[in-house]
């Protein structure tokens, strides 16, 4: 069955660091999405992409943040400066159309750890 | 803003059901249930559609009251592998976004 892969599955960074999260979204799919998790709580949105462009973020998803789709096949998220709080899970998805009816297939996620 | 989930904790025998509810301040236009088992990524179950459109795993029903912007995922005849937090999730109209509620943890026993 088709998955979503993420690598790495932990990240330890130090405060100020930049770090890129990979992600390999289901090959048929045309839309991505990036959502984090912070211990113990629910997951949050961050941006959707389609067609090389943001489509939708949310007010966590700042200048620090940024995505990118380099080549036909990943999908990554950046964050230019670490911080303390962004230490979370960060989850990749991906879906054949948009939201609204069509379900997001969730990758296993990256730990991301801030120190 | 985010849909609000409750109760948010259940806990169940074996055999028991349980209702968990979903409800939104704005308009919906598609609720979608996932399940969360702890270290792992959500994975999906259901997406309830403006007009009564369903689609999902056979063993979960769910509803969904346009008027009243709720949405309730019913679970019956609960089973150990039933345990973990469930998440709704609504959608903006361009379906570009889904933004979940708080969760609500299912703790099944035997």
């Amino acid at each position: 069955e088709p998955e979503v892969t993420q690598t790495p599955s932990h990240q330890v960074t130090q405060m100020g660091q930049e770090v890129i999260l990979r992600c390999v979204p289901i090959s048929n799919h045309l839309y991505f999405y990036w959502y984090r998790q912070i211990l113990g709580q629910k997951v949050e949105f961050l941006v959707s992409f389609y067609n090389n462009e943001i489509s939708e973020k949310s007010e966590i998803f700042d200048d620090q943040f940024s995505v990118e789709r380099p080549d036909g096949s990943n999908f990554t998220l950046k964050i230019r400066s670490t911080k303390l709080e962004d230490s979370a899970m960060y989850f990749c998805a991906s879906s054949e159309t948009t939201g609204l009816n069509t379900e997001a297939f969730f990758g296993q996620g990256t730990r991301l750890t801030v120190v | 803003q985010q849909p609000v989930q409750s109760p948010q904790a259940v806990i169940l025998r074996e055999g028991e059901d349980a209702v968990i509810n979903c409800s939104s301040s704005k308009a919906l236009y598609s609720v979608h249930w996932y399940r969360q088992k702890h270290g792992e990524a959500p994975v999906f179950l259901m997406i309830l559609l403006k007009g009564g459109e369903q689609k999902g795993h056979e063993k979960i029903s769910a509803s969904f009251n346009e008027k009243k912007q709720q949405s309730s995922l019913y679970l019956t005849a609960s089973q150990l592998s039933y345990s973990g937090t469930y998440f709704c999730g609504t959608s903006n109209q361009a379906g570009t976004a889904l933004i979940f509620g708080k969760g609500t943890t299912l703790s099944v026993s035997s």
